[in-house]
């Protein structure tokens, strides 16, 4: 069984749907990180969080360490947010991140 | 957020030859550096964890031998692809830390090696 699942796989969607992203892990960690990865293969870290909620803009990150679970969320998604979305825990022993599969979004005009 | 410059963002090079990929901190300066590459379709799969002043530790099946990576500062690190051949075609990418803090990716570099 893998450290890191992430649902759905691949999601599409209309433009302005809300959208969420589901991460469960199975190992202790320090932190979790959400990353967004570009058609062009550049990385851009959204997020780092280690308990309760944070938000930008329209993206909010949210995480339960009890039930090793967190969830990404987009509010009012754009075409632009058409991307590679990476959910990676924190292997606190050596600064490691764990990597998950990736969910694959496409937010359709 | 703080800024990793990683260049070439692509090279091409043959099949027999070495190509060096640069990853700078620009605005801090990072304990901890990391190389990935990935395959078209499939995860960043890390190669090996570099510090400041200290040999890489590479992950299984990584040959050090031929990726050799150099942490010379705290704001460089450099991976060397030698003895590059076809199947070492790949997209290279780079993250540094600070301790725990967040991670910092470069813009990734595609190698063909033809």
């Amino acid at each position: 069984k893998n450290e890191v699942e992430q649902s759905p796989q691949n999601l599409t969607a209309q433009e302005g749907e809300f959208i969420t992203i589901n991460c469960s892990y199975s190992v202790g960690i320090s932190a979790l990180h959400w990353l967004q990865q570009h058609p062009g293969g550049g990385i851009v870290s959204l997020f780092m969080l280690s308990s309760g909620k944070k938000k930008h803009g329209r993206l909010i990150a949210t995480i339960n360490i009890q039930e090793k679970h967190s969830s990404l969320h987009i509010t009012a998604s754009h075409p632009r947010d058409s991307a590679v979305y990476i959910c990676a825990p924190d292997r606190d022993s050596n600064y490691q991140l764990i990597w998950g599969a990736g969910t694959k979004l496409i937010i359709k005009p | 957020g703080a800024v990793v410059s990683q260049h070439p963002s692509r090279v091409i090079c043959k099949s027999g030859t070495s190509v060096k990929i640069e990853c700078r901190s620009l605005d801090f300066q990072a304990t901890t550096m990391f190389w990935y590459r990935q395959f078209p379709k499939q995860s960043l799969m890390l190669m090996a964890t570099s510090n400041e002043g200290s040999k890489a530790t590479y992950e299984q099946g990584v040959e050090k031998d031929k990726f050799l990576i150099n942490h010379a500062s705290l704001t460089l690190s450099t991976l060397t692809v030698t003895s590059a051949h076809p199947e070492d075609s790949s997209f290279y990418i780079c993250s540094a830390r600070v301790g725990a803090s967040e991670a910092f990716f470069g813009q990734g570099t595609r190698l063909t090696v033809v």
